[in-house]
């Protein structure tokens, strides 16, 4: 069965500081990734997907993410953070069928 | 973009009773639906899969007959907790997608159950 690691439970960072959170999957064949985002009290929303071709993807809110397949990860990045990035974060992959696999999820608080 | 809307958004019920969760797309066709629970500090754990006019399909663990789902038409799925007891309580969050295209997934804005 599929299985998606992230590997950072709570990263804390100043502003402007620059973000990468790790995550990694464990099925080898083809698959779709995704980063999901949870502000406090919301609902989840769609940072950025990756279904073929340019593996360095951008997203909304300047996020990007890098899919590596020798490494089987799909690491997200931002250059410098604000505040109002601070939520939890969901890394997710779909492989053969309709259903995702989340990861634990990544909970980034951002200090003014 | 496509919208899901869940409701209600909490809900505190008695122990030994039934609450219904509704999940409906807005603006799309949703042929998938998924359930999700969402355990504090923990992932999304899907709960099963449901396609329109067939039964759900239930993860592993998950008890079909306490978690009644059906999704009867494109743009309702329904999750039914029967006979709730205190350790059903949690976040239930449902997500469409229609199949065929690069829509995603979509997630509703979740239901709090609490059992009391």
């Amino acid at each position: 069965a599929q299985s998606v690691s992230q590997h950072n439970h709570h990263v804390i960072l100043s502003e402007a500081a620059s973000l990468e959170l790790g995550c990694n999957y464990s099925y080898g064949g083809t698959v779709n990734l995704f980063w999901y985002v949870q502000y406090p009290g919301q609902h989840l929303q769609l940072l950025l997907k990756y279904f073929s071709g340019d593996p360095l993807v951008k997203g909304i809110k300047g996020f990007e993410a890098e899919f590596i397949k020798s490494k089987f990860s799909f690491n997200l990045r931002k250059p410098s953070v604000q505040w109002s990035d601070t939520a939890e974060y969901f890394c997710a992959v779909r492989s053969g069928s309709y259903q995702l696999t989340f990861g634990k999820g990544t909970k980034l608080s951002v200090i003014p | 973009g496509a919208v899901v809307s869940q409701h209600p958004s909490r809900v505190i019920c008695k122990s030994g009773t039934s609450v219904k969760i509704e999940c409906r797309s807005l603006d799309f066709q949703a042929t998938t639906m998924f359930w999700y629970r969402q355990f504090p500090k923990q992932s999304l754990m899907l709960m099963a899969t449901s396609n329109e006019g067939s039964k759900a399909t239930y993860e592993q663990g998950v008890e079909k007959d306490k978690f009644l789902i059906n999704h009867a038409s494109l743009t309702l799925s329904t999750l039914t907790v029967t006979s709730a007891h205190p350790e059903d309580s949690s976040f239930y969050i449902c997500s469409a997608t229609q199949q065929g295209t690069h829509y995603g997934y979509t997630f509703g804005s979740g239901t709090r159950l609490t059992v009391v």
